[in-house]
């Protein structure tokens, strides 16, 4: 079946501008995550929802920072004002319930803030 | 909070040969512990995991150890081929669904033909 899609693949932008990405979790997966993965590093949490409401956002950097979830399903990351240091991978990853231990995780969207 | 490190960052391997990455994590609550492999240009991709109740697992040509006590976790290719060339990443999580994955730097595995 279908997995995890984020669009876009890649997106670059100017330093204080606004992006929104995208992600559609695997059809049926009530958990949804998302991280962000700098050059050389592991990924690194942002925030996680169960259905539409965010369950942990301790992960978002600061205020420029919002993800959405309205219909339980496909969730959009907004960053604000980006700044040089957001550019990274933005991850996404999808889990059967919250209960259910194995993530699913999206080809990720690049983002380049120049 | 969780803090998982992983060694070696790099690891080269003649084709057929075994490769071994290595973990520990912190937080003694932790109790599952995935494996990921992440291809160039590509997202992570779940290729094994263990629970904290099992002491290994085993997956054909992959396996995972656990050492709850001395809080580290490895992973065993056999017969590695060149295709098992990328970048593995280990994980911890206390309580899944309530708490995020941790993950360490990362293993660049290159596998030699």
């Amino acid at each position: 079946g279908a997995g995890v899609s984020q669009t876009p693949s890649n997106k670059v932008t100017e330093k204080g501008k606004y992006v929104e990405l995208r992600c559609d979790p695997i059809s049926g997966h009530t958990a949804l995550y998302w991280y962000r993965q700098s050059l050389g590093q592991g990924p690194e949490f942002l925030i996680y929802f169960q259905g539409t409401g965010a369950a942990d956002d301790s992960g978002l950097p600061n205020d420029r920072f919002f993800a959405v979830r309205p219909e339980g399903s496909v969730s959009t990351l907004k960053i604000q004002r980006t700044e040089r240091g957001d550019s990274a991978v933005y991850l996404c990853a999808s889990s059967q319930t919250s209960a259910s231990y194995e993530q699913y995780f999206g080809p990720g969207t690049r983002l380049t803030v120049t | 909070g969780e803090n998982v490190e992983q060694h070696p960052s790099t690891l080269s391997v003649q084709e057929g040969d075994s490769a071994v990455i290595k973990c520990t994590y912190s937080d003694s609550a932790s109790n599952y512990f995935p494996w990921y492999k992440q291809e160039l240009g590509k997202g992570p991709q779940l290729i094994i995991d263990i629970r904290s109740n099992v002491g290994e697992k085993k997956d054909q040509r992959i396996a995972v150890t656990l050492n709850k006590t001395a809080k580290h976790f490895s992973l065993h290719i056999t017969e590695t081929q060149p295709e098992d060339s990328a970048v593995y990443f280990c994980a911890a999580e206390v309580n899944p669904g309530n708490t995020p994955l941790v993950f360490g730097k990362g293993t660049r595995l290159s596998v030699i033909a």
